[in-house]
């Protein structure tokens, strides 16, 4: 089945701080998902990109699917981004089952 | 809008109860719903997902089972708890094929399950 790895694993960073998150997978897919988990438990989907880029406020993704990458950026970060960021993948033709990374979890200090 | 409820937030079980933990999603019909595990290290497991009433799809043979009794109700059962069922179990849905364009998932608040 399908890898999908992520990195750093954990990432340290004082606010304001820009950060990019990596996301590695080892097939085609047909579905590319991130998301963010708070300290509380809770997972947001962030984005829908199995290709192209999107934006939305301070975060951005890009995902380049002939290169089976794609990456999260966090601009000007905030306290508030803290938690754990996963990546999570599917592929075309599958069950349908998205495939998730071990996540990278980051500290922003105050 | 569609919404996910799954309750308790969390559960102490003493090992060898039994275990059962509900999720309902609203806004939505037939949903596709999914239970996952997340055990202390950060990944997620899927352990069960339904595609329809009735229809489970189990990942990882364990000591869990699912039902699906309603369209929007999705049931995570077991008849004797292990130690090793300890974890943080999450329900999610979407409105079809993960493998479909535009699919996206969606979780729940999650379970905190701690047996004893």
């Amino acid at each position: 089945g399908i890898q999908v790895e992520q990195s750093p694993p954990d990432l340290i960073l004082q606010e304001g701080a820009n950060s990019t998150l990596r996301c590695n997978f080892s097939d085609s897919v047909n579905n590319l998902q991130w998301f963010h988990q708070n300290p509380w438990g809770q997972l947001i989907n962030l984005f829908y990109i199995p290709s192209g880029t999107k934006q939305n406020g301070r975060l951005s993704a890009t995902t380049v699917a002939t290169e089976r990458y794609s990456l999260l950026y966090i601009s000007s970060s905030q306290t508030t981004d803290s938690g754990v960021y996963f990546c999570a993948a599917a592929l075309y033709g599958s069950q349908g089952n998205l495939i998730f990374g071990k996540g990278t979890k980051l500290s922003v200090k105050p | 809008s569609q919404t996910i409820h799954q309750w308790p937030a969390t559960l102490v079980q003493p090992v060898g109860s039994p275990l059962s933990l509900e999720c309902t999603v609203e806004g939505t019909s037939n949903p596709n719903l999914y239970w996952y595990r997340q055990a202390a290290g950060r990944g997620l497991q899927l352990l069960f997902y339904s595609v329809g009433i009735g229809q489970i799809s189990s990942e990882v043979p364990q000591n869990l089972s699912a039902s699906r009794p309603q369209d929007r109700q999705f049931i995570l059962s077991s008849k004797k708890l292990l130690l090793s069922d300890s974890g943080f179990y999450l329900c999610a849905w979407s409105t079809g094929s993960l493998a479909r364009a535009n699919e996206k998932l969606f979780f729940g608040s999650g379970t905190q399950l701690s047996v004893l």
